[in-house]
């Protein structure tokens, strides 16, 4: 593995199923972060984790949960996906959460469709 | 994107020169990056202006003004495969953490 990856590259998703989309970073970044990006909306932050054991909601938290139990991994539960959650999803990852230049770093991203 | 503006699209011709520009109003700033994002792919670094004045980096360019809120990215000899979307990015301070927040990105079409 280089840099960070994503898992998997696209799903279709009947609406109610549980979901969870992998983001594993080996640069042993401490920050890691989940982005929706939908069209004529931008880049928005779901979730973070400043470093292993904590997380943070962002902007659109809702009907999203995470987890950080080590540095490199951070996956992404949707627990009852609704078609609004379909969208193109990023993990990031920078080497320091309130320092230095958080230069992120995304992952290729998961194109997710809900119907 | 949150208080950020940047023009929605640009086109330009093959080997001139382009300035996207970027205007925020943002608290507890301290520095402004510039992505880069093909279509269908995930954004790239390019640039990180942590002071005022210009940034050279080949043919990129970012220039930050602080107490204006203004930044712009500037890319000379241009070639078709700069046809991407420019995002710019200043941090924001939340509680203790430092998060960056999204511009919409300006689309880039470069014509030969």
């Amino acid at each position: 593995i280089a840099g960070i990856t994503q898992a998997p590259t696209s799903q279709i998703l009947a609406a109610g199923r549980r979901m969870t989309l992998r983001c594993t970073q080996d640069m042993r970044h401490n920050a890691m972060y989940w982005y929706r990006q939908d069209l004529g909306l931008g880049l928005r932050l779901i979730h973070y984790s400043n470093t292993a054991g904590t997380t943070g909601k962002g902007e659109v938290p809702d009907g999203y949960s995470v987890s950080r139990a080590n540095t490199d991994d951070f996956p992404l539960t949707l627990a009852s996906a609704v078609p609004s959650q379909t969208s193109v999803y990023f993990c990031a990852s920078s080497d320091s959460a309130s320092g230095g230049t958080d230069t992120q770093y995304f992952g290729p991203g998961t194109r997710l469709t809900v119907l | 994107g949150q208080n950020i503006d940047q023009p929605t699209e640009m086109t330009a011709t093959e080997g001139a020169i382009v300035q996207i520009n970027c205007t925020y109003q943002t608290s507890g700033f301290n520095g402004l990056f510039w992505y880069q994002q093909h279509a269908g792919e995930a954004p790239t670094f390019l640039s990180y202006n942590v002071l005022d004045g210009l940034e050279e980096k080949g043919r990129f360019s970012s220039f930050l003004s602080r107490s204006k809120g203004y930044s712009y990215l500037l890319l000379k000899e241009l070639q078709m495969k700069d046809s991407a979307s420019y995002l710019c990015a200043p941090p924001r301070r939340a509680g203790n953490n430092r998060k960056l927040i999204w511009g919409l990105g300006t689309s880039l079409a470069v014509n030969p």
